[in-house]
């Protein structure tokens, strides 16, 4: 089956331009996670959606960034007036959620680059 | 304090040897515990559960110490394709999905 996808695989953009990533989870997943990973780094969490409760959004970094999930399924993070630390590549995951497998699916990223 | 450390690494190793890591985690109410395994410029995949009573899969074996709120994952017999980062990840709540990543020890074993 189909498994998560991201898109773009990659964005360049300039400094101070707003960006909007794009995440479509596995189908029934209720679980959507938004991570960021800096070259030679680790996961940095960003923003966990589960069902219809409010995201946990605490690890958005700055008031720059912000995630909405639609419908309970897809989702889109901005990164408004981008800087050039922005530039990492960012990670969606999907999970089944309650009473389900905890394993995380994770999309192939999109690669930002801010000039 | 981040919630979930691991030994960034990298260990070196040459083919065939035991390698061991480690991770702690510092929220006590955690629930469930996973490595993941993520190549090179690839995304991370769950590479195995772990459970209260121990685990192993081929050449992996996994343990949970919850009274010293660490886990770990043994490695024998490695090999060259063993060569990754093995993330430690926990599952911070009991009823949802609450995945937390630790950074990463990266693996390289050698011919």
């Amino acid at each position: 089956g189909a498994g998560v996808s991201q898109s773009p695989s990659n964005k360049v953009t300039e400094k101070g331009k707003d960006v909007e990533l794009r995440c479509d989870p596995i189908s029934g997943h209720t679980a959507l996670y938004w991570y960021r990973q800096s070259l030679g780094q680790g996961l940095e969490f960003l923003i966990y959606f589960q069902g219809n409760s409010a995201p946990d959004k605490s690890g958005l970094p700055s008031d720059r960034f912000s995630a909405e999930r639609t419908g309970g399924s897809v989702s889109t993070l901005t990164i408004q007036r981008t800087q050039q630390e922005d530039s990492a590549v960012y990670l969606c995951a999907s999970s089944r959620g309650h009473g389900g497998s905890n394993e995380q699916f994770f999309g192939p990223g999109t690669r930002l680059t801010v000039l | 304090r981040k919630e979930v450390e691991q030994d960034p690494g990298p260990f070196n190793v040459p083919e065939g040897a035991t390698v061991a890591f480690n991770c702690t985690y510092s929220n006590s109410a955690s629930q469930s515990f996973f490595w993941y395994r993520q190549d090179c410029r690839k995304e991370p995949k769950l590479l195995m559960s772990v459970y209260s009573s121990g685990n192993e899969d081929g050449r992996f074996t996994a343990q949970l110490n919850r009274a010293s709120q660490y886990i770990s994952l043994l490695i024998r017999d490695s090999k060259l394709s063993d060569s990754a980062t093995y993330l430690c990840v926990v599952n911070r709540l009991r009823t949802n999905n609450d995945m937390r990543f630790g950074a990463g020890t990266r693996l390289t074993v050698k011919p």
